[in-house]
Order: structure tokens, then C-alpha cells, then sequence
């Protein structure tokens, strides 16, 4: 079974410029979810998608957005970007099982996007 | 309200001793938990999950867990750390009714050799 699998993984860009990153969850997987993680700031939840539907954001600006297509990839769009865009962003993918549902989360290995 | 504390932001041990990397949580539902390892530069890998099953969970590279209702604890255990162990390990709540995953602030694991 293919894991999760994002591209690019890594992305240069320079301020004021605009970032999207992609991600493939694995095959069965409905939900989406997106982090950053900053140095020194730990691991900061994003957005979370849900059979093509935002279901919850994090505490980040506007300028953060995605979308997640019917075949449930999902791309991550970062604009304006700003120094303190530099973060590993990780993609992780979960199934939706029953309810209640004990499924974990699969993470990718993730999109280094330095910001010059 | 749900939430995750990981009582340690660093653990330091040697090779060969105990490794004791500790986890508590607030749930006003049945949870799961988990604990993933994330490794430099890499992606979260899972450990070990707990799903109510048993409350002594075993997970890979010799690691366990236990849960502990009464004190809301899922400390991650391993009886003898390797020099591999070195990584960052983050425990994990989901709520059971729901698809919300709440993360705790990580513990980095050095082992020492």
C-alpha cells in the first residue's frame, strides 16, 4: 500500500510570492490534514479536510487556504509568503472508518518550504 | 475539551537504560491515543496505538504503552534505548466520536552512548 505522499519536498521562493504544495493520501483515505512545523514551534495544525469540505482551520491567516479534489488529494496554497513561512509542512491522511473510529493518522514525509 | 500534555520537552538517557517518556491527557469522551516518532527531517512514523482494547499496548522497536484511566496517563516506555531511539515522539488524542486529532508539544529523546 503506497503511504502518503506529498511534492514537492522542497520549495525555494521569496517573499510576496505564492507556495503550493500537493498531497496524495493514502488510497481509502477521506480526511486530509495539513501542519506546519516551525523550528521552535512544534507541530501547528492547519487545515483539515473532509470529503471534499473545509472542516476545521487552525489559528493562521487568510492567506493559508487549500482545497481537496474528489479524488481526495489536496493542495495547500500559501500567498503573500512572509519570512516566517519557513516550515516543514506535513500532510497526514486518515480513513473515516465507523464511528467510533480508532484510526490513526499517516503522515508524509513532508515539504520544506524555505522562504529567501 | 480535549487536550495533550507531554510533561517533558527533553529526556535525556543511555544507551542500554530505560527510556520513560510521559503523557497525559483530558478527553470528555472515550479516546484513542497514540504515539508517533518523527525522526529529522522526516515525516510522523506511528508507534503505537490504544483503542481501548487492552491497556498495555505494544508497538514497534520494542516500544509499549500504557493507559491509565484513573490517571489520565499514556506514558511511552522502552526497557533499553539504542542509539536509533534519538528522535522526537509526540503523543496523540483523538476524540472517539469524531475526526479530530489533538497533539501534544513533543518530547526529543536523546540517548547518550
Amino acid at each position: 500500500e503506497a503511504g502518503v505522499t506529498q511534492s514537492p519536498t522542497h520549495l525555494i521562493k521569496t517573499r510576496g510570492q505564492q507556495a503550493t504544495l500537493r498531497c496524495s493520501p493514502i488510497s481509502g483515505h477521506t480526511s486530509v490534514y495539513w501542519y506546519q512545523q516551525a523550528l521552535g514551534l512544534g507541530l501547528q495544525f492547519l487545515l483539515w479536510y473532509d470529503e471534499g469540505e473545509e472542516r476545521n482551520r487552525g489559528n493562521f491567516p487568510p492567506r493559508f487556504s487549500g482545497r481537496q479534489f474528489p479524488n481526495y488529494s489536496s493542495e495547500l496554497n500559501v500567498n503573500a509568503l512572509e519570512l516566517e513561512d519557513s516550515a516543514l509542512y506535513l500532510c497526514a491522511s486518515s480513513s473515516p472508518g465507523q464511528i467510533p473510529s480508532n484510526q490513526p493518522q499517516h503522515f508524509g514525509d513532508g515539504t520544506r518550504l524555505s522562504i529567501l | 475539551a480535549q487536550s495533550v500534555t507531554q510533561l517533558d520537552s527533553h529526556v535525556s538517557v543511555s544507551e542500554g537504560t530505560p527510556v520513560l517518556l510521559r503523557c497525559n491527557y483530558s478527553s470528555s469522551y472515550s479516546p484513542s491515543l497514540f504515539w508517533y516518532v518523527q525522526h529529522p527531517n522526516k515525516g510522523l512514523q506511528l508507534l503505537l496505538k490504544y483503542t481501548s482494547a487492552a491497556t498495555l499496548v505494544k508497538g514497534i522497536n520494542g516500544f509499549e504503552a500504557e493507559f491509565k484511566k484513573s490517571e489520565t496517563s499514556f506514558h511511552l516506555t522502552k526497557p533499553s534505548a539504542h542509539m536509533s531511539d534519538a528522535a522526537e515522539y509526540f503523543c496523540v488524542v483523538r476524540i472517539v466520536n469524531g475526526n479530530q486529532f489533538y497533539f501534544g508539544t513533543g518530547t526529543s529523546l536523546t540517548v547518550i552512548p
